[in-house]
């Protein structure tokens, strides 16, 4: 069972170079959310899909955008890499029934740097 | 706005000590907590949660208490290991929603 997984590991990027972040999750979950991890600052949401075919804004969502393919895919672009978007970046699932706690699934992250 | 705080680290402890990491958290209603562990080189995972004041969530020895009156969830672990050491996120979500907030990260270290 592989979870939740996440393409590139490692990406070094030019500033002005554009690029996608590919995540795909096998346990048929309905959400799916991409945070960005910076030192000190804990994860911070960029974007979320609560359900196949909506996406919503986070915390931090501009510089990027998303799609959400199919219920399994949700990618994120970054349309023009800027040296502030170097961070760790990390897909996330969750099966949210309105009851009780949203307990997320993590990918092991995509390691971005732009120069 | 939600807000999740806890001490900053990297703390650092002998094994067989005893361990504690704060979390004082704010928000309204009443939200669900949880404590995330990040070992090196991994995606986060969840280690316990409780969804409700007075509810206790435990896990491989970690345990935390979620306490309405002080707003806290504090992370207790009798006796730590090597391989304990990790980051440990503290995080809430309020009434189920889509955003999951997170505090800065506590890095342990535990030395044999």
């Amino acid at each position: 069972n592989a979870g939740v997984t996440q393409t590139p590991k490692f990406q070094v990027l030019k500033t002005g170079q554009s690029m996608t972040l590919q995540c795909a999750q096998d346990m048929n979950h309905n959400s799916m959310y991409w945070y960005r991890q910076d030192p000190g600052m804990g994860l911070r949401l960029i974007y979320y899909s609560a359900s196949e075919g909506t996406t919503d804004k986070g915390e931090v969502p501009n510089g990027y955008n998303v799609s959400r393919l199919n219920k399994r895919e949700f990618s994120l672009r970054l349309e023009s890499a800027a040296p502030s978007q170097t961070s760790v970046y990390f897909c996330a699932s969750s099966e949210l029934t309105g009851f009780g706690a949203n307990v997320l699934t993590f990918g092991a992250g995509s390691r971005l740097t732009v120069l | 706005g939600n807000s999740v705080t806890q001490m900053e680290g990297p703390v650092t402890l002998s094994e067989e000590a005893f361990l504690t990491i704060n979390c004082t958290y704010t928000a309204t209603g009443y939200p669900s907590l949880f404590w995330y562990v990040q070992y090196p080189g991994e995606g986060l995972q969840l280690l316990l949660k409780a969804t409700k004041a007075d509810d206790k969530g435990s896990n491989k020895g970690f345990e935390a208490t979620y306490r309405k009156e002080t707003t806290s969830f504090h992370l207790e672990k009798g006796s730590v290991q090597v391989s304990d050491s990790a980051v440990y996120f503290c995080a809430l979500n309020g009434n189920g929603g889509f955003k999951t907030i997170f505090g800065a990260g506590t890095r342990l270290f535990v030395k044999a």
